[in-house]
């Protein structure tokens, strides 16, 4: 069963405007998530993360919400830029012991960001 | 460059060969993932090393998958009697975490990958 969610598999954003990425999470379990990038052929790029106790962080142009009652957090790029294009990945992770922090990933969207 | 490097980047094999992946992770990180990932999905957690141990494994590493990692340096994923359901994108990913969880803050460093083509 897929515990992260990503609904939209793909956005087109103009240059300059914001993109918003959204996630939604099943697992109550969960307090630690992640936003990846990923350019073809290469391996996932770790981008931001946010901490259940936090609702908010921000990285330069990159900005993850978090709202753990509605079991969502968004990726807000602002602006968007040509070089943003790529897919993203939300990945979300609970302690288990003896596991480490296994990661569980949406499915990604694919944003691609016009001139 | 002190990122996790994988090798090789792709195989190609005919059905039923056995193949090896080798991943070389961050030096100063004590744990070793394991994901793959299929064309239009995210990556999925196969198995986790902290050290040498492996810790957990997924429901997804059926028997003919099996991962070492003898020093707790670098790792092996070895695949026996290859089916074309295996072709994918085997990722290797590597962190520092404590004995006991210390901080939220431990994210993934991921390799390029080795991508596998079943004929």
């Amino acid at each position: 069963d897929q515990q992260v969610k990503q609904n939209s598999p793909s956005l087109s954003v103009q240059e300059g405007r914001i993109s918003i990425l959204n996630c939604d999470y099943t697992n109550s379990m969960f307090d630690y998530f992640l936003w990846y990038k990923k350019y073809p052929a290469e391996g996932p790029t770790f981008l931001i993360s946010i901490s259940s106790i936090k609702d908010k962080n921000e990285d330069g142009r990159f900005t993850v919400f978090l709202n753990k009652s509605a079991k969502h957090l968004s990726l807000h790029i602002v602006p968007s830029q040509p070089g943003d294009s790529a897919v993203y990945f939300c990945a979300a992770s609970a302690y288990y012991s003896n596991s480490g922090y296994a990661l569980n990933f949406g499915k990604g969207t694919s944003l691609l960001v016009t001139p | 460059d002190t990122g996790v490097s994988q090798d090789p980047r792709h195989k190609i094999t005919k059905r039923g060969q056995n193949v090896t992946f080798r991943c070389d992770p961050i030096s100063e990180h004590n744990r070793l993932y394991w994901y793959r990932q299929t064309l239009g999905q995210g990556p999925e957690f196969l198995t986790y090393f902290q050290n040498e141990a492996q810790l957990e494994k997924s429901r997804l590493l059926s028997d003919r998958f099996s991962a070492e990692r003898p020093k707790g340096s670098f790792s092996t994923l070895e695949i026996q009697r290859t089916e074309q359901g295996d072709s994918a994108m085997y990722l290797c990913a590597s962190s520092w975490g404590g004995g006991l969880r210390q901080t939220t803050n431990e994210k993934l460093f991921f390799g390029s990958g080795t991508q596998l083509s079943v004929l």
